[in-house]
């Protein structure tokens, strides 16, 4: 158990819709960061948060946005949502905010499922 | 786009046995690590190894870096059945290296 929590831990929903997902980093954890995870495009950085504000921007769709709340738990709202979506979200958490030594510690992921 | 890039696809191997799997990189690296994913659960890191290192030990773990050939290893020796699994490399990349770059990574089978 890496300390990092994810829910839901499964969702269902229609090509349109929005949802969202929610993350909280292991306690002391200041840096939140998700990650896409599908078939064709293997796992890929979507966004980084640390002590609630941007600092890194990956792979992110403009229909994706995230934030992160004082008590340091992180949303990634996904809306109009497309059958290409269909994806496992991993959030991840980290002491600092980041830098080439830091490790992640990954939670066990919210598989969405568009249908 | 992909940073790393691990070889083979997919390994089966029988129970005892070491394993071995490559990861080749692009560009520069601070350092390379090493995660484990269990089917489709979350990933755990399981070694870094900076890029002034050129082995690194860890229990049954071995990884290897060769900054001048852009390419990494990592031996499990003595297999368990439990050791199946997908294994990515993976290297901080973008401004402030922030961001992890995956591999698609390897697939592990231990046959019991």
């Amino acid at each position: 158990d890496s300390g990092v929590t994810q829910t839901p831990k499964h969702l269902i929903t229609a090509t349109g819709q929005r949802v969202t997902l929610r993350c909280s980093p292991r306690s002391g954890d200041l840096s939140v960061y998700w990650y896409q995870q599908s078939l064709d495009q293997g796992l890929q950085f979507l966004i980084q948060y640390y002590n609630g504000e941007e600092r890194a921007k990956g792979n992110i769709l403009e229909r994706f946005s995230a934030q992160q709340f004082p008590d340091l738990h992180s949303e990634l709202n996904l809306s109009s949502l497309e059958l290409g979506d269909s994806a496992l979200y991993f959030c991840a958490s980290s002491v600092t905010a980041g830098g080439s030594t830091d490790t992640q510690y990954f939670g066990p992921g919210t598989r969405l499922t568009v249908l | 786009s992909q940073q790393g890039e691990e070889d083979p696809q997919a390994l089966s191997i029988q129970e005892g046995e070491n394993a071995t799997m490559n990861c080749s990189y692009k560009t520069s690296i601070n350092n390379l690590q090493w995660y484990r994913q269990n089917s489709g659960r979350g990933l755990v890191h399981l070694i870094l190894i900076r890029s002034n290192e050129r082995e690194k030990h860890s229990g049954r773990l071995r990884v290897t870096l060769d900054t001048s050939k852009k390419s990494s290893s990592l031996l499990i020796t003595a297999s368990r059945a439990a050791d199946t699994a997908s294994y990515f490399c993976a290297t901080p990349t973008g401004a402030g290296s922030y961001q992890l770059t995956f591999g698609k990574g390897t697939k592990l089978s231990v046959i019991p």
